[in-house]
């Protein structure tokens, strides 16, 4: 089946430095990826939308400055946090629609920021 | 605006018995339904989508849902829990035409004690 993978899983960094992240889709072409963010107990909020050959869509409240996407290829979507802040810690998840009407979800990416 | 209603936060059941985790959905115009399943800092699981056709959808890990449109329902329910169904369930929506973003409900965690 389709799999999509996320670099890394988990990363620590300070206050007010940049942390990327990588969405993959290993098997199949994606011209579009979501970027989604995961507070504890809490449901998943779409940030974004990732568009391969043209800006992201980013969802109302999302500050487009801070949270830097680029989707380099038809398989590669990145997402950049720009000066994390500790209120930026949270558990990031893309995800890419196939085919068949589903989406498949990236592992997910723990960022902590100190 | 499309929004997706779990009103149990968490759901216990015996290993076992019967388990059904509740769904409501609002969406103009008809639904595409979905159910993932996360696991503790994974991402999340395609279980089973309702696109068109039967209401009774069956999936993975013996889990199925019904589709019932006059109470913008999609329950999920599976006929004897296991102690590995314990897990974070989400329910999903999205509109049959345009944006493939998913909107998620709060999601409700199953517990199954052994």
């Amino acid at each position: 089946g389709a799999v999509v993978s996320q670099h890394p899983s988990r990363v620590i960094c300070k206050s007010g430095t940049s942390v990327k992240i990588e969405c993959r889709s290993l098997d199949f072409q994606a011209t579009t990826m979501f970027w989604y963010r995961q507070f504890p107990k809490k449901s998943l909020m779409l940030m974004a939308t990732s568009n391969e050959g043209s800006k992201a869509t980013y969802e109302q409240g999302v500050e487009k400055d801070k949270f830097l996407i680029n989707h380099a290829s038809l398989t590669l979507s990145t997402l950049t946090v720009t000066s994390a802040h500790p209120e930026d810690s949270s558990f990031y998840i893309c995800s890419a629609p196939i085919p068949g009407y589903e989406q498949f979800f990236g592992p997910g990416t723990r960022l902590t920021v100190l | 605006a499309q929004s997706v209603a779990q009103p149990e936060d968490q759901v216990n059941v015996a290993e076992g018995n019967p388990l059904t985790v509740k769904c409501t959905y609002s969406v103009s115009g008809n639904p595409y339904l979905f159910w993932y399943v996360q696991y503790p800092n994974r991402g999340l699981q395609f279980l089973l989508k309702y696109i068109t056709g039967d209401n009774l959808v069956k999936g993975s890990y013996g889990f199925e849902a019904e589709f019932n449109k006059s109470q913008t329902s999609f329950h999920l329910k599976k006929p004897s829990a296991l102690v590995s169904d314990s897990a974070l369930y989400f329910c999903a929506v999205r509109k049959t035409e345009g944006r493939r973003a998913l909107t998620f409900g709060s999601g409700t965690r199953l517990q199954v004690q052994p």
